[in-house]
């Protein structure tokens, strides 16, 4: 089974609103990374962040991690039409093996 | 400089058949990957190597898919023979070392019918 699951599977808001999804994973990671796919540009890294990091923002992104709770957040602040897409959460687990989550369906209504 | 590049970018084959997809990676990435990422869901790591060596290909279903990685540069995917279940997009991936950042190509539709 795949390592990180993303909560919710789907978001909807409009633009200019700030969008929040969630990743949990399973077992002890070096660290994690999220990933932006549209049918346009395909796969996309976003942002990486190490297990001894509790925060990182790039842009209009922020993401947390809770190594504590095996969790981790993305946030996108004012979002725009072009935000529109699936977001996944990867872990980098211990032992070199490379897991992404089952992905969140972020609309962004213009 | 110029992306991961993947070929060919769809392909129809008949169940039974065999398939094999190419990919070139970013020049100067030690590690790449193939993933499986079948519609609604996220990519299914397959096989990762360093160089030229297989670092895991735990989720490789290695009675029917075969890869290779020659002079630590271009990979090969194969599937032989081909399952209705293997219609999915396979993308190839690469990253500078494993745990850095990871760029994607565009990836190649298979349909097995």
């Amino acid at each position: 089974s795949q390592q990180g699951e993303e909560d919710p599977q789907a978001l909807s808001i409009q633009e200019g609103e700030n969008a929040t999804m969630n990743c949990s994973y399973k077992t002890s990671i070096n660290n994690l990374q999220w990933y932006r796919q549209n049918s346009g540009r395909g796969l996309v890294h976003l942002i990486l962040i190490r297990s001894n990091e509790r925060e990182k923002h790039s842009g209009r992104l922020r993401v947390t991690l809770d190594t504590s709770k095996k969790s981790s957040s993305l946030l996108i602040t004012a979002s725009r039409a072009a935000d529109t897409a699936s977001y996944f959460c990867a872990t980098d687990a211990t032992g070199n093996q490379f897991y992404f989550g089952t992905g969140t369906s972020l609309t962004v209504i213009p | 400089e110029a992306g991961v590049a993947q070929s060919p970018r769809y392909k129809i084959i008949e169940k039974r058949q065999s398939v094999a997809f190419w990919c070139n990676p970013i020049s100067g990435h030690a590690t790449l990957y193939w993933y499986q990422q079948i519609l609604g869901q996220g990519p299914k790591l397959l096989i990762q190597f360093q160089n030229n060596g297989v670092v895991d290909d735990s989720q490789l279903p290695k009675d029917r898919f075969s890869a290779e990685r020659l002079k630590g540069v271009d990979s090969t995917l194969k599937i032989q023979p081909a399952k209705l279940e293997d219609s999915a997009v396979y993308l190839c991936a690469s990253s500078l070392e494993f745990g850095y950042e990871q760029y994607f190509g565009p990836g190649t539709r298979l349909t097995v019918t």
